[in-house]
């Protein structure tokens, strides 16, 4: 079905370090969205991926849509304590379709 | 340029009431998403308007309604609210069906 995999589903990290996350789906994704989340504010999106292979950097973030258009991945480099917050990998199914489908989220703890 | 803002920010409604909640979208966007997002998860899709005319929708009960303005500002309206109804709700605007989606900041909404 539509769903979206995303993992870790929290991680814990030293201020400086990089990060890794990823999303995986058993069917095809036309784009992928990647999100963050403060508490009580809604997402904000962070990288925009359209075609399968595309990798896409925003300052220390880096994003890649998967060739096979099942997965992506995104990587945060010398991670900093305003980091912190809940990742969303997000993507419009194949199809046309009109829904966003979000992941379950990483949650990202950066000690100074 | 304005984002998208939504009111109120929080409503704490009795089950079996009724409840509407309004977003602006962002200036120049013509299509609105609404989503809920329980604690915990990720936002699920409860449906799209595009110029007025509903769009898609997930998998919600005919109790979730919803309109879209000519000036492109949509309403959320909710009947005969259910414990389970409570969560944040987000709006997001977009320039076009697929495109990366601008979110508000959310209503929580708790039904006791």
């Amino acid at each position: 079905g539509q769903q979206l995999n995303q993992s870790p589903q929290s991680m814990f990290i030293q201020e400086g370090e990089d990060v890794s996350m990823n999303c995986t789906s058993s069917s095809i994704f036309n784009t992928w969205l990647w999100y963050k989340q403060d508490p009580g504010e809604g997402p904000v999106l962070l990288i925009a991926l359209y075609k399968a292979g595309e990798l896409t950097s925003n300052g220390r973030l880096t994003a890649q849509f998967g060739i096979t258009r099942k997965d992506s991945f995104l990587n945060i480099s010398a991670s900093i304590p305003s980091d912190v917050g809940i990742y969303f990998c997000a993507g419009f199914p194949g199809g046309g379709s009109e829904k966003l489908v979000f992941g379950k989220g990483t949650k990202l703890t950066v000690n100074p | 340029e304005t984002g998208v803002t939504q009111s109120p920010t929080h409503l704490i409604k009795t089950r079996g009431q009724q409840v509407t909640l309004r977003c602006s979208s962002q200036s120049g966007h013509n299509t609105v998403s609404w989503y809920q997002q329980a604690l915990g998860q990720g936002p699920q899709f409860i449906f799209q308007y595009y110029r007025e005319e509903e769009n898609g929708r997930g998998n919600f009960p005919p109790r979730f309604s919803g309109l879209q303005f000519p000036n492109y500002s949509s309403e959320l309206n909710v009947n005969a609210l259910e414990l389970d109804d409570s969560a944040l709700y987000l709006c997001a605007s977009s320039a076009d069906r697929n495109y990366g989606y601008t979110f508000g900041s959310g209503t929580r909404l708790t039904v006791v």
